[in-house]
């Protein structure tokens, strides 16, 4: 039969907008949340982290917040550049696992000059 | 400052052949972790390891897979037989810590730039 590929979330914007991405998690015993970027062909780079005993983190243009009511997870951009199109990560660490991530599906930002 | 190392970068073997795929991580870190990607996909980890002990194999393929971190040199992730479904990109990572009960700062995981093994 014929082989269906995995279309990722995709979120496009002008350069200088402000994007937030968004990513729900499964597990409510999930303690510490990442942020990466993956740009095409290159290993995901860490952007940001939060813990779960807080709601809110911010950094140099990016903003986390997390919702553990609803077990979201989402990434502001603040000012978006096209050095900022790649693909986003959301990644979990839950449980007794504490060296395994569970990463999401990722969505794809394309900035427009 | 150097980063996670990864080598070789690209690799390509026949089906039956064997894939080693080599992780260096950064100076200092003494965890080790090995991740696989498929196109288009997140990654899923495969296993967890420290200097000389596997900590968490539940990602790794029963057959084929094994991993290592010698007390000197660099982790390796070796593929025994490689069939064309292990075509894919593989990761690896490193922190200084896992963060255990208590969340140190210290366990974020530093990527390197990937292995990406083709098979024929």
């Amino acid at each position: 039969g014929e082989s269906v590929g995995l279309h990722l979330p995709t979120l496009s914007v002008q350069e200088g907008d402000n994007s937030i991405i968004n990513c729900a998690y499964s597990n409510s015993a999930s303690d510490y949340f990442i942020w990466y970027k993956q740009e095409s062909g290159k290993g995901p780079q860490f952007i940001i982290d939060i813990r779960s005993n807080m709601d809110k983190r911010q950094g140099k243009r990016v903003t986390v917040l997390l919702n553990k009511t609803v077990k979201h997870l989402s990434l502001q951009i603040a000012a978006t550049q096209p050095g900022d199109s790649a693909v986003y990560f959301c990644a979990e660490r839950g449980g007794t696992s504490y060296g395994k991530l569970t990463f999401g599906q990722g969505t794809i930002l394309t900035v427009h000059p | 400052n150097a980063g996670v190392m990864q080598n070789p970068r690209h690799l390509v073997r026949r089906r039956g052949q064997e894939a080693r795929l080599r992780c260096s991580p950064v100076k200092g870190h003494s965890h080790v972790y090995w991740y696989r990607q498929l196109p288009e996909e997140g990654l899923k980890f495969m296993v967890y390891l420290q200097k000389e002990n596997i900590i968490d194999e539940s990602g790794m393929p029963k057959e084929r897979f094994s991993a290592e971190f010698p007390k000197e040199g660099p982790s390796i992730l070796r593929i025994q037989q490689v069939v064309r479904g292990d075509s894919a990109a593989y990761f690896c990572a490193s922190s200084p810590s896992s963060g255990g009960t208590i969340l140190t700062g210290h366990d974020t995981q530093y990527f390197g730039p990937g292995t990406r093994l083709t098979v024929l």
